[in-house]
């Protein structure tokens, strides 16, 4: 079965420091792959995506994923955290082929403390 | 734009009452999705309509009905509510079925049933 893991519930990392936030996804041929952000008592975010191309994909807010497919990972970077990143964070990958729709990870709670 | 539009934006319900939750979106996207999202659970697909005119259940369909009334708008309907319904449901669009596009999402609704 395709499935996308979020390996890690919460990540905490202190303001000023670089954050990852991790993602695997088991699903076959060439998929799209995205991330989104939530904010408490909000829909989700579109934040960025690979669709071909250069591994590393930079986004909105200072985000940055790294695609690495021998290792089938998604992963979501910034070089230094702020205490507004904190939110929770979906990892998101769409099949190429014909059944389509996204399948999401579980979710990544990241926590930035001052 | 408004991009995708939710109403309402909370509600409580009684066991056994029923409510049609709407959802309008303004890109001219061919694709729309229901999803409820549980604590611990992530998000979980409840029905989708690929294209005006067809929709097709998604993981947990059961206790709920769609309708696409055209292109821009697709209704989710609780006709006998039950607290298992408790949740926060999202609403999101697609330009197309297939292809490297992500979802946009609404800013949900919070549902109780008592």
């Amino acid at each position: 079965a395709q499935s996308v893991a979020q390996p890690e519930d919460q990540v905490n990392v202190a303001e000023g420091n670089p954050l990852t936030v991790k993602c695997t996804y088991s699903v076959s041929g060439n998929p799209y792959l995205f991330w989104y952000v939530q904010y408490p008592n909000r829909g989700l975010q579109f934040l960025l995506k690979y669709i071909t191309g250069d591994n590393l994909v930079k986004g909105s807010y200072g985000f940055e994923a790294e695609f690495n497919k021998s290792q089938t990972s998604f992963h979501l970077k910034k070089p230094s955290a702020l205490v507004s990143d904190s939110a929770l964070y979906f990892c998101a990958v769409r099949p190429s082929s014909n059944t389509g729709k996204l399948i999401f990870g579980q979710g990544t709670t990241l926590q930035v403390k001052p | 734009n408004a991009g995708v539009t939710q109403t309402p934006k909370f509600q409580v319900l009684k066991t056994g009452q029923s409510m049609t939750l709407q959802c309008a979106q303004d890109m001219n996207h061919n694709s729309m999705y229901w999803y409820r999202q549980d604590p611990g659970m992530g998000l979980r697909l409840i029905y989708y309509s690929a294209s005006e005119g067809t929709t097709d259940k998604g993981e947990v369909p059961n206790g709920y009905n769609v309708s696409r009334l055209n292109k821009r708008e697709f209704s989710l309907r609780l006709e006998s509510a039950a607290p298992s319904q408790t949740s926060v449901y999202f609403c999101a669009s697609s330009p197309e079925r297939v292809g490297p596009y992500g979802y946009t999402f609404g800013s949900g609704t919070r549902l109780t049933v008592v």
